[in-house]
Protein backbone atom coordinates (compact mmCIF):
# COMPACT_ATOMS: atom_id res chain seq x y z
CA UNK A 1 0.00 0.00 0.00
CA UNK A 2 1.16 3.73 -0.59
CA UNK A 3 2.92 5.12 2.15
CA UNK A 4 2.12 8.25 4.08
CA UNK A 5 5.31 9.16 6.31
CA UNK A 6 5.02 11.86 8.91
CA UNK A 7 7.79 13.10 10.97
CA UNK A 8 8.42 13.60 13.71
CA UNK A 9 6.54 11.19 15.34
CA UNK A 10 6.27 13.89 18.89
CA UNK A 11 7.60 16.62 19.50
CA UNK A 12 7.27 18.71 22.66
CA UNK A 13 7.92 22.82 22.25
CA UNK A 14 7.11 25.67 24.95
CA UNK A 15 4.25 28.50 23.93
CA UNK A 16 5.39 30.80 21.45
CA UNK A 17 7.49 28.28 19.28
CA UNK A 18 7.13 27.74 15.93
CA UNK A 19 6.54 24.07 14.89
CA UNK A 20 6.95 22.90 11.67
CA UNK A 21 5.11 19.38 10.96
CA UNK A 22 6.68 16.85 7.71
CA UNK A 23 4.68 14.64 5.44
CA UNK A 24 5.98 12.64 2.47
CA UNK A 25 4.20 10.70 -0.05
CA UNK A 26 4.26 8.23 -2.46
CA UNK A 27 3.37 9.52 -5.77
CA UNK A 28 1.18 6.77 -7.47
CA UNK A 29 -2.30 7.91 -7.68
CA UNK A 30 -1.75 11.40 -5.90
CA UNK A 31 -5.10 13.39 -6.54
CA UNK A 32 -4.26 15.96 -2.63
CA UNK A 33 -2.95 16.01 0.57
CA UNK A 34 -4.99 16.87 3.57
CA UNK A 35 -3.89 18.16 6.89
CA UNK A 36 -5.89 16.99 9.97
CA UNK A 37 -6.04 17.99 13.67
CA UNK A 38 -7.04 15.47 16.20
CA UNK A 39 -7.86 16.36 19.83
CA UNK A 40 -9.27 13.60 22.16
CA UNK A 41 -11.94 13.01 19.87
CA UNK A 42 -12.86 13.35 15.95
CA UNK A 43 -10.08 14.55 13.84
CA UNK A 44 -11.19 18.26 12.09
CA UNK A 45 -10.00 19.26 8.59
CA UNK A 46 -7.23 21.76 8.69
CA UNK A 47 -6.41 21.72 4.86
CA UNK A 48 -6.50 19.95 1.81
CA UNK A 49 -3.82 20.78 -0.71
CA UNK A 50 -3.40 19.97 -4.59
CA UNK A 51 -1.28 22.55 -6.14
CA UNK A 52 2.18 23.01 -5.44
CA UNK A 53 4.19 26.13 -3.94
CA UNK A 54 0.59 27.92 -3.20
CA UNK A 55 0.31 28.41 0.75
CA UNK A 56 -2.61 28.06 2.77
CA UNK A 57 -3.20 29.50 5.48
CA UNK A 58 -5.72 29.93 8.51
CA UNK A 59 -4.93 32.10 11.55
CA UNK A 60 -1.94 30.73 12.67
CA UNK A 61 -1.29 27.90 10.77
CA UNK A 62 -0.24 27.28 7.27
CA UNK A 63 0.92 25.02 5.22
CA UNK A 64 2.44 24.12 1.77
CA UNK A 65 3.15 21.40 -1.16
CA UNK A 66 5.82 20.59 -2.99
CA UNK A 67 4.68 18.03 -5.93
CA UNK A 68 8.49 17.52 -7.15
CA UNK A 69 9.50 16.34 -3.97
CA UNK A 70 6.33 14.79 -2.51
CA UNK A 71 6.11 16.65 0.71
CA UNK A 72 4.27 18.96 2.65
CA UNK A 73 4.96 20.77 5.20
CA UNK A 74 2.54 22.23 8.39
CA UNK A 75 3.46 25.06 10.13
CA UNK A 76 2.36 26.57 13.05
CA UNK A 77 3.96 29.78 14.66
CA UNK A 78 2.89 31.32 18.15
CA UNK A 79 2.25 27.87 19.76
CA UNK A 80 -0.65 27.94 22.45
CA UNK A 81 -1.20 25.00 24.86
CA UNK A 82 -4.69 24.60 22.67
CA UNK A 83 -2.66 23.38 19.49
CA UNK A 84 -1.27 20.60 21.54
CA UNK A 85 -2.94 17.46 19.20
CA UNK A 86 -1.90 14.50 17.48
CA UNK A 87 -1.33 16.33 13.56
CA UNK A 88 -2.30 13.57 10.60
CA UNK A 89 -1.86 13.71 7.23
CA UNK A 90 -3.37 11.77 4.48
CA UNK A 91 -3.00 11.54 0.71
CA UNK A 92 -5.94 11.30 -1.48
CA UNK A 93 -6.10 8.90 -4.44
CA UNK A 94 -7.49 10.04 -7.37
CA UNK A 95 -9.71 7.47 -7.73
CA UNK A 96 -12.73 6.97 -5.30
CA UNK A 97 -12.36 9.11 -2.08
CA UNK A 98 -9.51 7.05 -0.46
CA UNK A 99 -7.47 8.57 2.37
CA UNK A 100 -4.07 6.93 3.11
CA UNK A 101 -2.94 8.25 6.73
CA UNK A 102 -0.13 8.86 8.00
CA UNK A 103 0.88 7.58 11.65
CA UNK A 104 0.87 11.46 12.55
CA UNK A 105 2.68 13.94 14.66
CA UNK A 106 1.74 13.94 18.25
CA UNK A 107 2.70 17.91 19.70
CA UNK A 108 2.55 19.10 22.98
CA UNK A 109 2.48 22.91 23.84
CA UNK A 110 4.12 23.65 27.25
CA UNK A 111 2.96 26.95 28.95
CA UNK B 1 -24.24 22.53 12.94
CA UNK B 2 -24.23 19.22 11.48
CA UNK B 3 -22.44 16.21 13.45
CA UNK B 4 -21.72 12.52 12.59
CA UNK B 5 -22.83 10.60 15.67
CA UNK B 6 -21.56 7.32 16.60
CA UNK B 7 -22.46 4.92 19.31
CA UNK B 8 -21.64 3.65 22.38
CA UNK B 9 -18.45 5.81 22.59
CA UNK B 10 -16.96 3.28 25.06
CA UNK B 11 -17.24 -0.54 25.02
CA UNK B 12 -15.53 -3.63 27.17
CA UNK B 13 -15.82 -6.58 25.98
CA UNK B 14 -14.37 -9.63 26.24
CA UNK B 15 -12.70 -11.54 23.61
CA UNK B 16 -14.47 -13.91 21.70
CA UNK B 17 -17.72 -11.71 22.33
CA UNK B 18 -19.66 -10.10 19.96
CA UNK B 19 -19.59 -6.11 19.38
CA UNK B 20 -21.47 -3.70 17.27
CA UNK B 21 -20.92 0.08 16.45
CA UNK B 22 -23.34 2.62 14.97
CA UNK B 23 -22.65 5.36 12.56
CA UNK B 24 -25.50 7.99 11.84
CA UNK B 25 -23.61 10.68 8.95
CA UNK B 26 -24.39 13.84 8.02
CA UNK B 27 -27.75 14.29 6.46
CA UNK B 28 -27.19 14.49 2.85
CA UNK B 29 -23.77 12.96 3.09
CA UNK B 30 -23.45 9.71 0.48
CA UNK B 31 -20.34 8.62 1.03
CA UNK B 32 -19.47 6.80 4.49
CA UNK B 33 -15.97 5.33 5.69
CA UNK B 34 -15.28 3.24 8.84
CA UNK B 35 -11.56 3.46 9.85
CA UNK B 36 -9.41 2.07 12.76
CA UNK B 37 -7.50 3.75 14.15
CA UNK B 38 -4.85 2.20 16.78
CA UNK B 39 -2.85 4.15 19.02
CA UNK B 40 0.66 5.16 17.61
CA UNK B 41 -0.73 4.62 14.30
CA UNK B 42 -2.53 6.23 11.54
CA UNK B 43 -6.33 5.80 10.58
CA UNK B 44 -6.64 2.49 8.58
CA UNK B 45 -9.94 2.43 6.28
CA UNK B 46 -12.34 -0.65 6.86
CA UNK B 47 -14.96 0.04 4.67
CA UNK B 48 -16.25 2.58 2.53
CA UNK B 49 -19.76 3.45 1.06
CA UNK B 50 -21.49 5.27 -1.45
CA UNK B 51 -25.12 5.25 -0.74
CA UNK B 52 -26.12 1.35 0.56
CA UNK B 53 -23.43 -0.10 -1.56
CA UNK B 54 -19.84 -1.25 -0.77
CA UNK B 55 -17.10 0.46 -2.94
CA UNK B 56 -13.87 -0.45 -0.59
CA UNK B 57 -13.70 -3.15 2.02
CA UNK B 58 -10.20 -4.70 0.85
CA UNK B 59 -9.13 -4.20 4.26
CA UNK B 60 -11.47 -5.29 6.30
CA UNK B 61 -11.25 -8.61 8.03
CA UNK B 62 -13.92 -10.09 6.35
CA UNK B 63 -13.57 -13.61 8.49
CA UNK B 64 -14.86 -11.65 11.80
CA UNK B 65 -15.76 -8.19 10.66
CA UNK B 66 -19.13 -7.19 8.52
CA UNK B 67 -20.58 -3.68 8.03
CA UNK B 68 -23.73 -2.81 6.83
CA UNK B 69 -25.76 0.47 5.41
CA UNK B 70 -29.20 -0.93 4.56
CA UNK B 71 -30.59 1.80 3.59
CA UNK B 72 -27.97 3.91 2.31
CA UNK B 73 -28.33 6.05 5.56
CA UNK B 74 -27.23 5.14 9.24
CA UNK B 75 -24.46 2.15 9.03
CA UNK B 76 -23.48 -0.62 12.02
CA UNK B 77 -20.06 -2.53 12.29
CA UNK B 78 -19.45 -5.56 13.77
CA UNK B 79 -17.07 -7.66 14.90
CA UNK B 80 -17.78 -11.22 16.00
CA UNK B 81 -15.78 -12.88 17.96
CA UNK B 82 -13.69 -9.59 19.25
CA UNK B 83 -9.94 -10.43 19.79
CA UNK B 84 -7.61 -8.63 21.67
CA UNK B 85 -5.73 -7.36 19.11
CA UNK B 86 -9.01 -5.53 17.72
CA UNK B 87 -8.79 -2.56 20.49
CA UNK B 88 -8.96 0.53 19.28
CA UNK B 89 -10.63 3.80 18.14
CA UNK B 90 -13.15 2.88 15.68
CA UNK B 91 -14.12 6.44 13.69
CA UNK B 92 -16.88 6.51 10.97
CA UNK B 93 -16.91 10.03 8.58
CA UNK B 94 -19.06 10.74 6.00
CA UNK B 95 -18.53 13.28 3.02
CA UNK B 96 -21.21 14.94 0.20
CA UNK B 97 -20.26 12.54 -1.99
CA UNK B 98 -16.96 10.75 -3.37
CA UNK B 99 -15.16 13.33 -5.04
CA UNK B 100 -12.25 14.31 -2.96
CA UNK B 101 -13.20 18.40 -3.33
CA UNK B 102 -15.59 17.98 -0.39
CA UNK B 103 -13.55 17.08 2.85
CA UNK B 104 -14.83 14.25 5.39
CA UNK B 105 -16.43 14.75 8.38
CA UNK B 106 -15.49 12.71 11.30
CA UNK B 107 -17.41 11.54 14.20
CA UNK B 108 -15.80 11.24 17.90
CA UNK B 109 -15.59 7.92 17.84
CA UNK B 110 -15.74 4.48 19.62
CA UNK B 111 -13.04 3.09 21.40
CA UNK B 112 -13.18 -0.55 21.90
CA UNK B 113 -10.96 -2.31 24.74
CA UNK B 114 -11.27 -6.44 24.37
CA UNK B 115 -10.15 -8.25 27.61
Amino acid sequence: EDKVVQSPLSLVVHEGDTVTLNCSYEVTNFRSLLWYKQEKKAPTFLFMLTSSGIEKKSGRLSSILDKKELFSILNITATQTGDSAIYLCAKGEEYGNKLVFGAGTILRVKS
Amino acid sequence: EAEVAQSPRYKITEKSQAVAFWCDPISGHATLYWYRQILGQGLELLVQFQDESVVDDSQLPKDRFSAERLKGVDSTLKIQPAELGDSAMYLCASSRTWDLSYEQYFGPGTRLTVT
